[in-house]
């Protein structure tokens, strides 16, 4: 079942603006992660951020927790056309070992 | 990172006949593998957890014997949609997690099942 539910749906910007995805989920956790799907292709880990920690970077990456909301935040700042693609948060929660999914957002970066 | 490998990438097959993915892990041991399903344009839908010498952990009304899952060594699972019909295309995605907990979890690159 999906945990988690991401808005926007669907996001268009130019290139160099900053795009912002959130999720929300429903139980506690013990980590919040993002990941990162091309069309058609399988999925990409890109940072996990711990139900202790409140915001995280990687590059161009900036994630923020707030488990009081159970909410999490992406940002790509300085976006660019390759950054298309889709984008899911996941979450593990209790003594489960799988993810379970968000319901994505699809970033489209406008050269 | 650990790349894992799935076979075939797409797949056509005629409606009642099976259809069998293969999912490795390349360059480490995967203790546990998970087969997840994705429609167009929907997220992830875990299907069933594959645990190494043992039966696999299915999700709920994921049939188990129209989905046949073989975990039979540290870097190889199978799954096998038996009979399949229309209903059945989708996009099949596997994952590996290395040995351990909380060891990181690989994705494949996915197989595309279309059942005419």
């Amino acid at each position: 079942s999906q945990q988690g539910e991401e808005d926007p749906q669907a996001l268009s910007i130019q290139e160099g603006e900053n795009a912002t995805m959130n999720c929300s989920y429903k139980t506690s956790i013990n980590n919040l992660q993002w990941y990162r799907q091309n069309s058609g292709r399988g999925l990409v880990h890109l940072i996990l951020i711990r139900s202790n920690e409140r915001e995280k970077h990687s590059g161009r990456l900036r994630v923020t927790l707030d488990t009081s909301k159970k909410s999490s935040s992406l940002l790509i700042t300085a976006s660019r056309a390759a950054d298309t693609a889709s984008y899911f948060c996941a979450t593990v929660s209790g003594s489960a070992r799988q993810l379970t999914f968000g319901s994505g957002t699809q970033l489209t970066v406008l050269p | 990172g650990a790349v894992v490998s799935q076979h075939p990438s797409w797949v056509i097959c005629k409606s009642g006949t099976s259809v069998k993915i293969e999912c490795r892990s390349l360059d480490f041991q995967a203790t546990t593998m998970f087969w997840y399903r994705q429609f167009p344009k929907q997220s992830l839908m875990l299907m069933a957890t594959s645990n190494e010498g043992s039966k696999a952990t299915y999700e709920q009304g994921v049939e188990k014997d129209k989905f046949l899952i073989n975990h039979a060594s540290l870097t190889l699972s199978t799954l096998t949609v038996t009979s399949a019909h229309p209903e059945d295309s989708s996009f099949y995605i596997c994952s590996a997690r290395d040995r351990g907990w909380p060891g990181e979890l690989f994705f494949g690159e996915g197989s595309r099942l279309t059942v005419l």
